[in-house]
């Protein structure tokens, strides 16, 4: 099982631009989330899904969009990238029907934006 | 709300010290859900600990241990005789009951091990 994929690794956009972070899990996992890094910040939730179809606001929902078409991939859009959202970005997944399993994390990707 | 305290931001040690690392937490919620989350400088975040509020047992596993103290809303993190491996962020987090596997994070604390 490659567990939790997150691409790319590392991106570098411009102010304005849009782009996808991928997230891809193949361990049947209906729970799927993503979380922001900001240094001191600890990590702070974004967007969720308890199943495909499902989705619901964290603590930061604000320019980031999300969508679950399947049980195996939750995609983060960025629509119109700001500075302010330049930070590393975990997408995590856990089982279902066991109330907060622990959270399978993907390697993270590096966001800059200029 | 819930809300998660971790007051060390950095904490440094000379190899074989043993070392705590506090959390503190704030919930209205009866049973909720208590973790550890290691993330080494590669950046990874490798999961440690569960912990339920019902279960105030201290546990040990290996050179790790942590000690649950509901009545002042703690859950502390020992590393005895550290090694310059365990240097990294450690975060403290805490999820309600009937919630979706998400987690309130603390802003994590730097452990650095130095030979």
């Amino acid at each position: 099982n490659a567990g939790v994929t997150q691409t790319p690794k590392f991106q570098v956009l411009k102010t304005g631009q849009s782009m996808t972070l991928q997230c891809a899990q193949d361990m049947n996992h209906e729970y799927m989330s993503w979380y922001r890094q900001d240094p001191g910040m600890g990590l702070r939730l974004i967007h969720y899904s308890v199943g495909a179809g499902i989705t619901d606001q964290g603590e930061v929902p604000n320019g980031y969009n999300v969508s679950r078409s399947t049980t195996e991939d939750f995609p983060l859009r960025l629509l119109s990238a700001a500075p302010s959202q330049t930070s590393v970005y975990f997408c995590a997944s856990s089982v279902r029907g066991q109330t907060n399993e622990k959270l399978f994390f993907g390697s993270g990707t590096q966001l800059s934006v200029l | 709300a819930q809300k998660v305290t971790q007051a060390q931001t950095e904490i440094s040690v000379v190899e074989k010290e043993d070392v705590t690392l506090d959390c503190v937490y704030e919930t209205r919620d009866t049973t909720y859900y208590l973790f550890w989350y290691k993330q080494p400088p590669s950046g990874e975040l490798v999961f440690l600990i569960r912990r339920n509020s019902f279960d105030e047992q201290n546990e040990i596993s290996g050179r790790y241990s942590w000690n649950f103290q509901k009545s002042t809303s703690s859950f502390n993190f020992t590393i005895t005789a550290s090694q310059v491996v365990d240097s990294a962020v450690y975060f403290c987090a805490l999820s309600e009951a009937e919630g979706y596997s998400t987690l309130t994070f603390g802003k994590g604390t730097m452990l650095l091990v130095s030979p």
